[in-house]
């Protein structure tokens, strides 16, 4: 079975600073990977994902996330912070339900890393 | 942009009372989810349905739990019997698709407190 590991449950960055959320997985077949977000009392939006096409992955709110195969990482990061960005972010891995073709998928999801932007 | 709508955004209960949590997903989408987040620990799958029937359920999708679409457009979560370790953050998703590629699209959450 698929799992995933955030390290680092906080990560705090001053307004302006590099962002990078750290993701690592594990998968016996090749992943398809994803980030969400969830700001306070919102639902979990998906910033990107990544379907075995490009590695880079360009997300919304200028978020980018890059899958290295060798290292099973796949690292959300953004040039620089907003205030806005503040929020929790989860790194996913799609995982097949069951072996029947066509079967569809859940969400293995991490522990999630709460962001907070100082001024 | 479409979205799915869950209802209500909290809801406290007593031990041992039934309850439910409504769903409304995107209207074209086929396939629905129900994810759960216990405080401080993971977002984890509970169950999946399509075309009327489970199509898959987790661990902790026991005999408590039922799904239901009951006219087409809710989609809703039963827990008969509640416990205070039900108490979650309770997630509904939708997709369009059964694959990967186009991603779920979640619910705001239904907050269940148990007391």
């Amino acid at each position: 079975a698929q799992s995933v590991t955030q390290l680092g449950s906080h990560v705090s960055v001053s307004e302006g600073a590099l962002v990078l959320l750290r993701c690592n997985y594990s998968s016996s077949v090749p992943p398809y990977l994803f980030w969400y977000v969830q700001y306070p009392n919102q639902g979990l939006q998906l910033l990107l994902k990544y379907t075995s096409a490009a590695t880079l992955v360009k997300g919304i709110n200028g978020f980018e996330a890059e899958f290295k195969k060798s290292e099973t990482s796949f690292h959300l990061t953004k040039p620089s912070a907003h205030m806005s960005d503040a929020a929790e972010y989860f790194c996913a891995v799609s995982d097949r339900l069951s072996l029947v073709p066509g079967s569809n998928y859940k969400l293995t999801f991490g522990k999630g890393t709460l962001l907070t932007v100082n001024p | 942009e479409p979205e799915v709508t869950q209802t209500p955004s909290h809801q406290v209960t007593q031990m041992g009372q039934e309850v439910i949590l409504r769903c409304v997903p995107i209207s074209n989408h086929l396939y629905f989810y129900w994810y759960r987040q216990i405080l401080g620990q993971k977002v984890e799958f509970l169950v999946s349905f399509y075309n009327n029937e489970i199509s898959e359920k987790s661990e902790i999708f026991d005999d408590q739990f039922s799904v239901e679409r009951p006219d087409g457009s809710n989609f809703t979560l039963k827990i008969r019997s509640t416990k205070l370790e039900d108490s979650a953050m309770y997630f509904c998703a939708s997709s369009e698709g059964a694959g990967p590629v186009r991603g779920y699209t979640f619910g705001s959450g239904t907050r269940l407190t148990v007391v």
